[in-house]
């Protein structure tokens, strides 16, 4: 168990749609990033918090968007879903030293959407 | 953007034999990770590599940094059933970029 949790654990939906992923970093972390994990494509990194501002941009979509909360939790929105927006999405999380872009990161269980 | 070259794509092997995988890069890396996945699951780190040459085990895992900077593998020695997954490497080249995955290697272990 990396400390890392996410929910819903599957999100099923339609076209068209708008859903909302939840994550909760570890203990004490500061950065949350997330991922988006197709079978294609591999794990392609979306986007960074640190401490409630965004840090890094991957590539995400303007359908996408996230926040990440006081409390230090995320949420990462998607709208408008599509078909090929069907994958798993993970967070993760890292101490988040200021400055530090670059610190090894611990993985939650991920999200597995699926877009009918 | 930056790609990690990851090899071999899948691999079956026999439980108790040892395997080898790596990792190359065009670009040099200041830091290189091992992640496993297990299928449903999310990518649980095995080993954190931060400098050159550095040679790193855990249990029956073995990792190591390249000289050049810009490669990396493991090994598992002994291999188990339990072995079997997904294994990615990723790595951080310099500057504030994010963590850039290999494709990673499937490995199946037959008893």
């Amino acid at each position: 168990d990396s400390g890392v949790t996410q929910t819903p654990k599957h999100l099923i939906t339609a076209t068209g749609q708008r859903v909302t992923l939840r994550c909760s970093p570890r203990s004490g972390d500061l950065s949350v990033y997330w991922y988006q994990q197709s079978l294609d494509q591999g794990l392609q990194f979306l986007i960074q918090y640190y401490n409630g501002e965004e840090r890094a941009k991957g590539n995400i979509l303007e359908r996408f968007s996230a926040q990440q909360f006081p409390d230090l939790h995320s949420e990462l929105n998607l709208s408008s879903l599509e078909l090929g927006d069907s994958a798993l999405y993970f967070c993760a999380s890292s101490v988040g030293t200021t400055g530090a872009y670059q610190e090894t990161q611990y993985f939650g269980p991920g999200t597995r959407l699926l877009v009918l | 953007g930056q790609q990690l070259n990851q090899s071999p794509q899948s691999m079956f092997i026999q439980e108790g034999e040892d395997v080898s995988m790596n990792c190359t890069s065009s670009s040099i890396f200041n830091t290189w990770l091992w992640y496993k996945q297990d299928p449903g699951e999310g990518p649980v780190l095995l080993i954190a590599l931060y400098k050159a040459g550095e040679l790193t085990s855990n249990g029956r895992l073995t990792a190591q940094f390249g000289i050049t900077r810009k490669d990396s593998f493991l090994n598992i020695s002994a291999s188990i059933p339990s072995d079997v997954g997904i294994y990615f490497c990723a790595g951080f080249t310099s500057g504030n970029t994010p963590l850039v995955f290999g494709k990673g290697t499937r490995l199946s272990v037959i008893a």
